[in-house]
């Protein structure tokens, strides 16, 4: 079975300073993994994803994720947050072995951004 | 660009009842999904499909009935409605399967069964 988990339910950051948003995962094969976002009352965004290649993949608003196989992670930075990056953010992965595409999702963190 | 169209956006319920969750998709995608998401639990899975005529089970389908008659549209049903189904309900879309693309989201229908 495939899980993700996300150990902060919280991360607070002032805005100008980088942001991390950790994310480790378990799967079977080869893993694809995501990261969605969601703002108040929205349904979730797709900010960006990893199937292969290069472990630094960037993504929407400024947004980065590395994959890192040998400590199965896949956090997600931002080198300088700002106010409006304030949202639940959601890991995501998907394993070879899964006949409809399943992604499963971790139960997110909530991201908070001080002036 | 409608993209992922959910309706209703909210909706109360009174146990033993029943209600069909609407979901439709204008992007000619595959494949579609059902995720119900509670408090600090993420997303879970309810059915998906991945074509019309063809959908399955996902992690916590108890409960749910879906069909999936064209490609545009994917209906939730719940038929005797509990307190433990009261959650918010995302129906998504993709090309192929999500772990290829991205998915696409609707926004949400907030459902409270009393």
């Amino acid at each position: 079975a495939q899980s993700v988990a996300q150990p902060e339910d919280q991360v607070n950051v002032a805005e100008g300073n980088p942001l991390t948003v950790k994310c480790t995962y378990s799967v079977s094969g080869n893993p694809y993994l995501f990261w969605y976002v969601q703002y108040p009352n929205r349904g979730l965004q797709f900010l960006l994803k990893y199937i292969t290649g290069d472990n630094l993949v960037k993504g929407s608003y400024g947004f980065e994720a590395e994959f890192n196989k040998s400590q199965t992670s896949f956090h997600l930075k931002k080198p300088s947050a700002l106010v409006s990056d304030s949202a639940l953010y959601f890991c995501a992965v998907s394993g070879g072995n899964n006949a409809g595409n399943m992604l499963t999702f971790g139960g997110g963190t909530r991201l908070m951004v001080k002036p | 660009n409608a993209g992922v169209t959910q309706t209703p956006k909210f909706r109360i319920l009174k146990i033993g009842q029943s209600m069909t969750l609407q979901c439709t998709q204008d992007m000619n995608h595959n494949y579609m999904y059902w995720y119900r998401q509670d408090p600090g639990m993420g997303l879970k899975l309810i059915y998906y499909s991945v074509g019309a005529g063809i959908t399955d089970k996902g992690e916590v389908p108890n409960g749910y009935n879906v069909s999936r008659s064209t490609t545009e549209d994917f209906p939730l049903r719940l038929e005797l409605a509990a307190p433990s189904q009261t959650s918010v309900y995302f129906c998504a879309s993709s090309y192929t399967g999500a772990r290829n693309t991205e998915a696409f989201f609707g926004q949400g229908t907030r459902l409270t069964v009393v």
